[in-house]
């Protein structure tokens, strides 16, 4: 029930074009919900976070969606560009818990083509 | 410009060999997490402070691994024995206690031979 399940594992996407990436969580006490995005040889990086009372945040080309009934949440890029290219990860945590701990998921592979 | 550091960056080392990471976290966080990265297993949580005092070290291998934090700007992870499957890239992070972001820093890759 701590799992944060994410897909694809990998995605190519043409410049220009919507990169979309889905996590899904069973923990009805998540109420956290940020993206990390990690390029090669750095460390995660928060890139956006949602808490549940909102269906959905937007910052520049980045917004994640969130459907609470139905457990879900994505990022999707807009307008995706080479630069985007990098692992993203999707984390959960129960802020109001004892811990701020982050449940992160597998991560997605991202490939902005030229 | 705030940032985590870890050393070294790169650590090669022979099996059985003991392996200490160092963590200098953010100055004013006081919550600091201990992450491993493989492509098989993605990021683990090893290990969890806060206040330097340890919270949750139930991701970490208890024989071989120990964390501490011996002061508010410095955590340690310690490997001992090494071994060949503990070769991962180990990564440190901070965050404010009442905070939900974690910062992380770039990173420890081990190389157990």
């Amino acid at each position: 029930q701590q799992q944060v399940k994410q897909s694809p594992q990998s995605l190519i996407v043409q410049k220009g074009g919507i990169s979309i990436i889905n996590c899904a969580y069973e923990n009805t006490a998540f109420d956290y919900f940020p993206w990390y995005q990690q390029f090669p040889g750095k460390g995660p990086a928060l890139l956006i976070a949602i808490r549940p009372d909102v269906s959905e945040k937007k910052e520049g080309r980045f917004t994640i969606s969130f459907n609470k009934s139905a457990k879900q949440f994505s990022l999707h890029i807009m307008d995706s560009q080479p630069g985007d290219s990098a692992t993203y990860f999707c984390a959960a945590s129960n802020y109001g818990g004892a811990t701020n701990k982050l449940i992160f998921g597998t991560g997605t592979l991202l490939a902005v083509q030229p | 410009d705030a940032r985590v550091t870890q050393t070294p960056r790169d650590k090669v080392t022979e099996m059985g060999q003991e392996v200490t990471m160092r963590c200098q976290p953010i100055l004013g966080h006081n919550t600091v997490f201990w992450y491993r990265q493989t492509m098989m297993q993605g990021l683990e949580l090893l290990a969890y402070f806060r206040n330097r005092a340890p919270l949750d070290d139930s991701g970490m291998p208890k024989d071989r691994f120990s964390a501490e934090m011996p002061d508010a700007t410095l955590a340690t992870l310690k490997i001992q024995p090494s071994e060949p499957r503990d070769s991962a890239v180990y990564f440190c992070a901070s965050g404010a206690d009442l905070g939900e972001t974690q910062y992380f820093g770039p990173g420890t890759r081990l190389l157990v031979l």
